[in-house]
């Protein structure tokens, strides 16, 4: 496709759930971010890739939240018994290696009950 | 601590006017920033961008103003659009390293 798509666009668990969630970024796009958006604030960084390297994960609230992109494409962030405060939409957006422009995919809103 | 301020949470403009949007940064380690344009239910759209290195940078209706003494930018738009009615984010980063986002400013055109 054109853009960066994400799945699924909504997504609602029960607390305790693990929940696995989709980005297909931009194709040739070597670089790939997760970020978090909660009500009324803007995208907050999770985690970034090189290819199918994890350069940075600083920004992972715990070790509940889990991130790969095992053949360079396609990434999923996992997020293991999930809690009421992961409520949030989670923003993926790929970019060409060394340029700083991101292109970001729709959003998964996860509501967490 | 917010290293990227947008600080009005609102903005009302007639069509047709200026629209002048601005955003603070407290590190002075950020060379790039960045606007984008958020719709509901859609991921942000990137806007324009500019390097540290300059002071303006224009795109059509849109200019992004850099004042780096100051660690502060702004976008304008003109002339205001009804279809600019939308959530503006400010971004910042160091090199291509992830971006830091301000809080937003929602903008409303009217007719």
């Amino acid at each position: 496709g054109a853009g960066v798509s994400q799945s699924p666009r909504y997504k609602v668990a029960k607390r305790g759930q693990d929940v696995a969630l989709r980005c297909d970024p931009i194709s040739g796009h070597v670089s790939l971010f997760w970020y978090q958006q909660a009500l009324g604030q803007g995208p907050e960084f999770l985690t970034y890739f090189q290819n199918e390297a994890q350069l940075d994960k600083s920004g992972l609230p715990s070790d509940r939240f889990f991130a790969e992109r095992p053949e360079g494409s396609v990434s999923t962030l996992k997020i293991q018994r999930t809690q009421q405060e992961d409520s949030a939409v989670y923003l993926c957006a790929s970019s060409l290696v060394m340029v700083n422009e991101q292109f970001f995919g729709p959003g998964t809103r996860l509501t967490v009950l | 601590d917010q290293q990227v301020k947008q600080n009005s949470p609102s903005l009302s403009v007639q069509e047709g006017r200026i629209s002048i949007l601005n955003c603070d940064y407290t590190n002075s380690m950020f060379d790039y920033f960045l606007w984008y344009k958020k719709y509901p239910a859609e991921g942000p759209t990137f806007l324009i961008s500019i390097s540290s290195i300059k002071d303006k940078n224009e795109d059509g209706r849109f200019t992004v103003f850099l004042n780096k003494s100051a660690k502060h930018l702004s976008l304008h738009i003109v002339p205001s659009q009804p279809g600019d009615s939308a959530v503006y984010f400010c971004a910042a980063s160091i090199g291509t390293d992830k971006l830091i986002f301000g809080t937003g400013t929602r903008l409303q055109v009217f007719p």
